[in-house]
């Protein structure tokens, strides 16, 4: 069974432009989880989705927002972009909303300049 | 929300048990994951814990106290491969359900000979 994928795995972008990062789960799973990781603040959660709504929502700004398709492909976007959104973007997915392992995909590296 | 703290680095010799610990404070808790997670790569399940006591895994086991907020990730028999970023993750108790799993920031193992 294939993995979580991700594209792009590497993104460079400059201030003030937009981008927007895709995630394709494990067959037949139905929630998708997005995550921000860096250097100082580790691994943060961004939101979730599952059949097509968002269930839950971090800490984060307006900027990032994301949606999720009825074959369970997700995307992120973030507008705006800043200097600190340089992180490694991960996707997870898993079966159900809860209850289940999630299963992380390789990420994608994102340097704002 | 959640509060998770775990070691920074830690150092073990090959063959030898090391034991990772993890403390949380919780607002409301369903369930407590570990991570292990290669530099540059995605982070792979190890375990999780709902309940109280201790689940085993080959090499691996981790431990959970509810009451006292506290879990332990154990490796035997450690391997050079075993040196990574090990990282505890508690899932929130949210209403509605799903996955918003809040991340320690990692504890290094380093393998020696």
């Amino acid at each position: 069974k294939a993995g979580v994928t991700q594209t792009p795995r590497y993104l460079i972008k400059t201030r003030g432009q937009q981008v927007t990062l895709s995630c394709s789960p494990i067959s037949g799973h139905r929630s998708v989880s997005w995550y921000q990781q860096t250097p100082g603040q580790g691994l943060q959660f961004l939101f979730e989705y599952f059949s097509e709504t968002q269930r839950n929502k971090g800490n984060f700004p307006g900027r990032f927002s994301g949606r999720q398709f009825s074959n369970s492909r997700s995307e992120m976007n973030v507008s705006t972009l800043e200097l600190g959104d340089s992180a490694l973007y991960l996707c997870a997915s898993s079966f159900t909303s809860e209850g289940e392992t999630q299963y992380f995909g390789p990420g994608t590296r994102l340097l704002v300049l | 929300g959640q509060n998770i703290d775990q070691p920074t680095e830690m150092t073990a010799t090959e063959g030898a048990i090391v034991q990772i610990n993890c403390t949380y404070q919780t607002s409301g808790f369903n369930g407590l994951f570990w991570y292990q997670q290669h530099a540059g790569e995605a982070p792979t399940f190890l375990s999780y814990n709902v309940l109280d006591g201790l689940e085993e895994k080959g090499r691996f086991s981790s431990f959970l106290s509810r009451s006292k907020g506290y879990s332990y990730l154990l490796l035997k028999e450690l391997q050079m491969k075993d040196s990574a970023s090990y990282l505890c993750a508690v899932r929130d108790l949210v209403t509605g359900g799903g996955n918003k799993l809040t991340f320690g920031t990692g504890t290094q193992l380093k393998v020696e000979l």
